[in-house]
């Protein structure tokens, strides 16, 4: 079965870090370009983030630009995403989400993590 | 960016209903659309890629058609288990930007 599990989620201070990690199985992770999609509480989904298949191409929302950073490691199955300088506006539920098609980036998500919150806060 | 606007925001239907949603782009995506369900306290779930392509595994009830700005998902006949906020996304160019949501109400 295919399955992401999201975890590192929690409450952290504006300014604070925090590691998010996304752990795959159920299929050959190094063949999918993955993404990071979040949620505010009661509002809809935002793209973040993507990474190609070796980690060596990635992209960025603009809202988070400079500040995220996504990386994996093929060896361990597992994605991640380092959030810095987080702001009272991160405050979402964080989804991994795998790219539908092997190898192929067309940008269909599929399927997806069940999610860690994370909140920023005082 | 490319804005995705949906309508309507709400609607509410009855199980047997046929629903029709929309989904238009603020500039031309061809056929790089999605669309997704939700369910409360649940991640999204991949019903349409492509604009028209049924995932694997999704009823045969749900439908896509459009491309370029304008696109529509249609349920034939709701059932209970399809009350949920449905979203399309664009996934012609980066930042890949989704709609603001549908509710599903009964």
């Amino acid at each position: 079965e295919v399955q992401l599990v999201e975890s590192g989620g929690g409450l952290v201070q504006p300014g604070g870090s925090l590691r998010l990690s996304c752990a795959a199985s159920g299929f050959t992770f190094s063949g999918y370009w993955m993404h990071w999609v979040r949620q505010a509480p009661g509002k809809g989904l935002v793209w973040v983030s993507r990474i190609n298949s070796d980690g060596s191409y990635t992209d960025y929302a603009d809202s988070v630009k400079g500040r995220f950073t996504i990386s994996r490691d093929n060896a361990k199955n597992t994605l991640y995403l380092q959030m810095n300088s987080l702001r009272a506006e991160d405050t979402a539920v964080y989804y991994c989400a795998r790219d539908k098609d092997y190898y192929d980036s067309y940008n269909f998500f599929d399927p997806w993590g069940q999610g860690t919150l994370v909140t920023v806060s005082s | 960016d490319i804005q995705m606007t949906q309508s309507p925001s709400s609607v509410s239907a009855s199980v047997g209903d046929r629903v029709t949603i929309t989904c238009r782009a603020s500039q031309g995506i061809n056929i790089w659309l999605a669309w997704y369900q939700q369910k409360p306290g649940k991640a999204p779930k991949l019903l349409i890629y492509a604009a028209s392509s049924l995932q694997s595994g999704v009823p045969s009830r749900f439908s896509g058609s459009g491309s370029g700005t304008d696109f529509t998902l249609t349920i034939s006949s709701l059932q209970p288990e399809d009350f949920a906020t449905y979203y399309c996304q664009q996934a012609n160019s980066f930042p890949f930007t989704f709609g603001q949501g549908t509710k599903l109400e009964i």
